[in-house]
């Protein structure tokens, strides 16, 4: 069964930095490419970094550029984001998101953590 | 990048109703295309991927349709339980996804 676990969220003031982590169990991580998608307080969701499989290539949602990193580590089976210079409207639920490959047709989704940037 | 438009953004029905959402892509995305429903303080739940499958353990009332760069999501007698904001995901590349804007069911 596949299993995402995201850790790492919390309050952070203006500024700050956080480490988003994603432990993922149940697949073979390394084949697969990986996303983080976020969600603002009564908002929609927004995607917000990908990632290849190998670590080779990755993609940032134009509103976080610059400021993020998502980043892997296939041995241990996690995915990471580096989120620096924190604004405000960065507070969001953090979903960790498995893409489809080979035979399958769908994502796969964390439970998600929150990250909440105020003073 | 490819936009999705969701339709509408709210939607009020009666127990035993029929209901329709529907999407647009900007471009062809191949029917890479899913419906979620999220109820507050959740994750979006899985409903149907790939357009027009029925994600295990759903009812099947719930049903994806579409093809192309329009798609539409029908939920069949509507029940109390079926409350919450609906999302559709275009994921033809993890470079990015798009999400439509949501629709927020209400149940009268």
């Amino acid at each position: 069964e596949v299993q995402l676990v995201e850790s790492g969220g919390g309050l952070v003031q203006p500024g700050g930095s956080l480490r988003l982590s994603c432990a993922a169990s149940g697949f073979t991580f390394r084949n697969y490419a990986m996303i983080w998608v976020r969600q603002a307080p009564g908002q929609g969701l927004e995607w917000v970094s990908g990632i290849d499989d190998n670590s080779v290539v990755t993609y940032y949602a134009d509103s976080v550029k610059g400021r993020f990193t998502i980043s892997r580590d296939n041995s241990k089976n996690t995915l990471y984001l580096q989120i620096n210079s924190l604004r405000a409207e960065d507070t969001a639920m953090y979903y960790c998101v498995k893409d489809p490959g080979g035979d399958e047709k769908r994502c796969y989704w964390g439970q998600g953590t929150l990250l909440t940037v105020s003073s | 990048d490819i936009q999705m438009t969701q339709s509408p953004s709210t939607l009020s029905a009666s127990v035993g109703d029929t209901i329709t959402i529907t999407c647009r892509a900007s471009q062809s995305i191949n029917d890479w295309l899913a419906w979620y429903q999220q109820r507050p303080g959740k994750a979006p739940k899985l409903l149907i991927y790939k357009a027009s499958t029925l994600e295990r353990g759903v009812p099947s009332r719930f049903r994806g349709s579409g093809s192309g760069t329009d798609y539409t999501l029908t939920v069949s007698n509507l029940q109390p339980d079926d409350v919450g904001t609906y999302y559709c995901q275009q994921y033809s590349n993890y470079r990015m996804y798009a999400f439509g804007q949501g629709t927020k069911l209400e149940i009268k």
